[in-house]
Protein backbone atom coordinates (compact mmCIF):
# COMPACT_ATOMS: atom_id res chain seq x y z
CA UNK A 1 0.00 0.00 0.00
CA UNK A 2 0.66 3.75 0.07
CA UNK A 3 3.63 4.92 2.33
CA UNK A 4 3.22 8.60 1.32
CA UNK A 5 -0.25 9.93 0.38
CA UNK A 6 -1.40 12.95 -1.23
CA UNK A 7 -4.67 14.41 -1.17
CA UNK A 8 -6.54 15.62 -3.13
CA UNK A 9 -5.61 13.72 -6.02
CA UNK A 10 -7.23 16.38 -7.99
CA UNK A 11 -8.21 20.08 -7.80
CA UNK A 12 -10.01 22.64 -9.98
CA UNK A 13 -9.88 25.77 -8.30
CA UNK A 14 -11.02 29.40 -9.30
CA UNK A 15 -7.96 32.33 -9.75
CA UNK A 16 -7.65 34.52 -6.63
CA UNK A 17 -8.62 31.52 -4.65
CA UNK A 18 -6.34 29.67 -2.09
CA UNK A 19 -5.39 25.53 -2.62
CA UNK A 20 -4.16 23.38 0.12
CA UNK A 21 -2.14 20.24 -0.82
CA UNK A 22 -1.24 17.78 2.18
CA UNK A 23 1.28 15.26 2.20
CA UNK A 24 1.27 12.41 4.53
CA UNK A 25 3.93 9.58 5.68
CA UNK A 26 1.87 7.02 6.70
CA UNK A 27 3.87 4.89 8.52
CA UNK A 28 6.92 6.34 9.58
CA UNK A 29 8.30 10.06 10.42
CA UNK A 30 9.50 12.85 8.32
CA UNK A 31 11.44 15.17 9.35
CA UNK A 32 11.73 16.46 5.70
CA UNK A 33 9.45 16.15 2.82
CA UNK A 34 9.79 17.55 -0.80
CA UNK A 35 7.39 19.25 -2.75
CA UNK A 36 8.11 19.30 -6.95
CA UNK A 37 5.65 20.42 -9.57
CA UNK A 38 5.95 19.15 -13.10
CA UNK A 39 4.28 20.63 -16.05
CA UNK A 40 2.91 18.26 -18.89
CA UNK A 41 5.04 16.34 -20.88
CA UNK A 42 8.14 17.87 -18.66
CA UNK A 43 10.28 16.39 -15.98
CA UNK A 44 9.81 16.82 -11.81
CA UNK A 45 11.32 20.33 -10.72
CA UNK A 46 12.03 20.23 -6.94
CA UNK A 47 10.51 23.39 -5.74
CA UNK A 48 11.08 23.17 -1.83
CA UNK A 49 12.29 21.20 1.00
CA UNK A 50 9.30 21.04 3.64
CA UNK A 51 11.54 20.80 7.31
CA UNK A 52 9.52 19.64 10.39
CA UNK A 53 9.19 22.45 13.04
CA UNK A 54 11.13 25.07 10.87
CA UNK A 55 11.24 27.59 7.68
CA UNK A 56 10.72 25.98 4.43
CA UNK A 57 13.88 26.27 2.32
CA UNK A 58 12.92 26.90 -1.67
CA UNK A 59 14.91 26.40 -4.80
CA UNK A 60 16.04 29.20 -6.98
CA UNK A 61 13.21 30.70 -8.55
CA UNK A 62 10.25 29.64 -6.54
CA UNK A 63 8.15 32.53 -5.12
CA UNK A 64 7.71 31.02 -1.21
CA UNK A 65 5.10 33.70 -0.72
CA UNK A 66 2.94 32.03 -3.86
CA UNK A 67 3.42 28.73 -2.50
CA UNK A 68 3.51 28.20 1.53
CA UNK A 69 4.79 25.05 3.09
CA UNK A 70 3.85 24.28 6.80
CA UNK A 71 5.52 20.87 8.16
CA UNK A 72 3.59 21.27 11.44
CA UNK A 73 3.97 17.29 12.29
CA UNK A 74 6.11 14.54 11.67
CA UNK A 75 4.07 13.12 9.33
CA UNK A 76 2.24 15.69 7.69
CA UNK A 77 3.32 18.67 5.20
CA UNK A 78 1.49 21.17 3.42
CA UNK A 79 1.50 23.04 0.68
CA UNK A 80 -0.79 25.94 0.03
CA UNK A 81 -1.17 27.87 -3.63
CA UNK A 82 -1.91 30.85 -2.98
CA UNK A 83 -3.93 33.51 -4.94
CA UNK A 84 -4.01 31.11 -7.68
CA UNK A 85 -3.59 31.89 -11.77
CA UNK A 86 -4.46 29.91 -14.19
CA UNK A 87 -0.32 29.52 -14.79
CA UNK A 88 -0.34 27.62 -11.45
CA UNK A 89 -2.23 24.88 -13.06
CA UNK A 90 0.13 21.86 -13.00
CA UNK A 91 0.87 18.52 -11.21
CA UNK A 92 2.24 18.64 -7.92
CA UNK A 93 3.73 15.35 -6.15
CA UNK A 94 5.54 15.33 -3.01
CA UNK A 95 8.29 13.06 -1.65
CA UNK A 96 9.43 11.85 1.82
CA UNK A 97 12.65 9.60 2.47
CA UNK A 98 12.84 7.38 5.11
CA UNK A 99 16.45 6.71 5.33
CA UNK A 100 19.21 8.44 4.35
CA UNK A 101 21.56 7.58 1.24
CA UNK A 102 19.39 4.71 0.19
CA UNK A 103 16.65 3.24 -1.46
CA UNK A 104 13.56 4.37 0.64
CA UNK A 105 12.06 7.53 -1.15
CA UNK A 106 8.48 7.33 -1.59
CA UNK A 107 6.51 9.41 -3.39
CA UNK A 108 2.34 10.72 -3.16
CA UNK A 109 0.22 9.54 -5.89
CA UNK A 110 0.08 13.99 -7.12
CA UNK A 111 -1.82 16.77 -7.07
CA UNK A 112 -3.19 17.86 -10.21
CA UNK A 113 -4.19 21.49 -10.31
CA UNK A 114 -6.45 23.36 -12.43
CA UNK A 115 -7.10 26.81 -11.89
CA UNK A 116 -9.58 28.12 -13.97
CA UNK B 1 25.75 21.57 -8.97
CA UNK B 2 23.70 18.39 -9.55
CA UNK B 3 22.89 17.44 -13.28
CA UNK B 4 21.02 14.15 -15.30
CA UNK B 5 20.86 14.16 -17.81
CA UNK B 6 18.63 12.09 -20.34
CA UNK B 7 19.54 12.48 -23.96
CA UNK B 8 16.71 10.24 -25.12
CA UNK B 9 13.34 12.22 -25.57
CA UNK B 10 11.61 9.24 -26.99
CA UNK B 11 11.95 5.51 -27.64
CA UNK B 12 10.27 2.83 -30.00
CA UNK B 13 11.01 -0.54 -29.56
CA UNK B 14 9.31 -3.60 -30.62
CA UNK B 15 7.46 -5.91 -27.93
CA UNK B 16 10.32 -9.03 -26.59
CA UNK B 17 12.93 -6.70 -27.14
CA UNK B 18 15.73 -5.60 -24.71
CA UNK B 19 16.06 -1.53 -24.49
CA UNK B 20 18.77 0.63 -22.57
CA UNK B 21 17.61 4.14 -21.32
CA UNK B 22 20.78 6.26 -20.79
CA UNK B 23 21.34 8.09 -18.43
CA UNK B 24 24.59 10.31 -17.62
CA UNK B 25 25.47 12.72 -14.07
CA UNK B 26 27.54 14.86 -12.41
CA UNK B 27 28.08 15.39 -9.02
CA UNK B 28 30.76 16.22 -7.08
CA UNK B 29 29.47 14.72 -3.64
CA UNK B 30 31.42 11.87 -2.81
CA UNK B 31 28.30 9.50 -2.09
CA UNK B 32 25.20 9.65 -3.66
CA UNK B 33 22.35 7.38 -5.21
CA UNK B 34 21.06 6.97 -8.55
CA UNK B 35 17.10 5.79 -9.10
CA UNK B 36 15.45 4.81 -11.75
CA UNK B 37 11.49 5.95 -11.71
CA UNK B 38 8.72 4.78 -14.17
CA UNK B 39 5.62 7.37 -14.86
CA UNK B 40 2.68 5.86 -16.36
CA UNK B 41 0.08 8.13 -17.65
CA UNK B 42 -1.84 8.22 -14.29
CA UNK B 43 1.03 10.67 -12.91
CA UNK B 44 2.32 7.94 -9.87
CA UNK B 45 6.21 7.50 -9.45
CA UNK B 46 6.93 4.19 -9.62
CA UNK B 47 10.41 3.24 -8.13
CA UNK B 48 11.78 0.89 -10.30
CA UNK B 49 15.37 0.18 -9.18
CA UNK B 50 18.15 2.15 -6.95
CA UNK B 51 22.05 1.74 -7.25
CA UNK B 52 24.16 3.35 -4.09
CA UNK B 53 27.98 5.16 -5.66
CA UNK B 54 29.80 2.75 -3.36
CA UNK B 55 27.67 -0.57 -4.47
CA UNK B 56 30.49 -2.90 -5.99
CA UNK B 57 27.89 -4.65 -7.98
CA UNK B 58 25.21 -2.99 -10.80
CA UNK B 59 21.55 -2.99 -9.34
CA UNK B 60 19.00 -5.88 -10.67
CA UNK B 61 15.38 -5.79 -10.24
CA UNK B 62 13.32 -8.68 -12.02
CA UNK B 63 13.39 -7.34 -15.70
CA UNK B 64 15.48 -4.04 -14.65
CA UNK B 65 18.82 -3.48 -14.15
CA UNK B 66 21.20 -0.42 -14.27
CA UNK B 67 24.30 -0.46 -15.81
CA UNK B 68 26.65 1.65 -13.79
CA UNK B 69 29.87 2.73 -14.95
CA UNK B 70 31.37 5.18 -12.53
CA UNK B 71 34.13 6.78 -14.15
CA UNK B 72 32.03 7.18 -17.29
CA UNK B 73 29.18 8.87 -15.08
CA UNK B 74 26.72 6.94 -15.87
CA UNK B 75 23.64 4.62 -15.03
CA UNK B 76 21.57 3.33 -18.11
CA UNK B 77 18.60 1.50 -17.41
CA UNK B 78 18.43 -2.02 -19.42
CA UNK B 79 14.64 -3.72 -19.42
CA UNK B 80 14.88 -7.37 -21.02
CA UNK B 81 12.30 -8.54 -22.58
CA UNK B 82 9.86 -5.76 -22.89
CA UNK B 83 6.14 -5.76 -22.50
CA UNK B 84 3.52 -3.61 -23.42
CA UNK B 85 3.11 -1.96 -20.13
CA UNK B 86 6.14 -0.83 -20.40
CA UNK B 87 4.81 1.86 -22.58
CA UNK B 88 5.58 4.79 -20.40
CA UNK B 89 7.71 7.79 -19.33
CA UNK B 90 11.19 6.74 -17.64
CA UNK B 91 12.98 9.20 -15.28
CA UNK B 92 16.83 9.17 -14.12
CA UNK B 93 17.23 11.03 -11.10
CA UNK B 94 20.35 11.16 -7.51
CA UNK B 95 20.34 11.56 -4.62
CA UNK B 96 23.10 13.71 -3.30
CA UNK B 97 24.24 14.23 0.59
CA UNK B 98 21.68 16.76 0.63
CA UNK B 99 19.29 14.51 0.35
CA UNK B 100 17.54 16.32 -2.29
CA UNK B 101 16.56 13.84 -5.25
CA UNK B 102 16.94 15.61 -8.68
CA UNK B 103 15.73 14.61 -11.66
CA UNK B 104 16.18 14.23 -15.77
CA UNK B 105 14.34 14.90 -18.75
CA UNK B 106 12.89 11.84 -18.96
CA UNK B 107 12.53 9.39 -21.82
CA UNK B 108 9.16 8.35 -23.15
CA UNK B 109 9.17 4.77 -24.10
CA UNK B 110 6.75 3.01 -26.48
CA UNK B 111 6.34 -0.76 -26.77
CA UNK B 112 5.57 -1.43 -30.11
CA UNK B 113 3.27 -4.87 -30.50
Amino acid sequence: GAVVSQHPSWVICKSGTSVKIECRSLDFQATTMFWYRQFPKQSLMLMATSNEGSKATYEQGVEKDKFLINHASLTLSTLTVTSAHPEDSSFYICSAHRGRMNTEAFFGQGTRLTVV
Amino acid sequence: AQKITQTQPGMFVQEKEAVTLDCTYDTSDPSYGLFWYKQPSSGEMIFLIYQGSYDQQNATEGRYSLNFQKARKSANLVISASQLGDSAMYFCAMRGEDDKIIFGKGTRLHILP
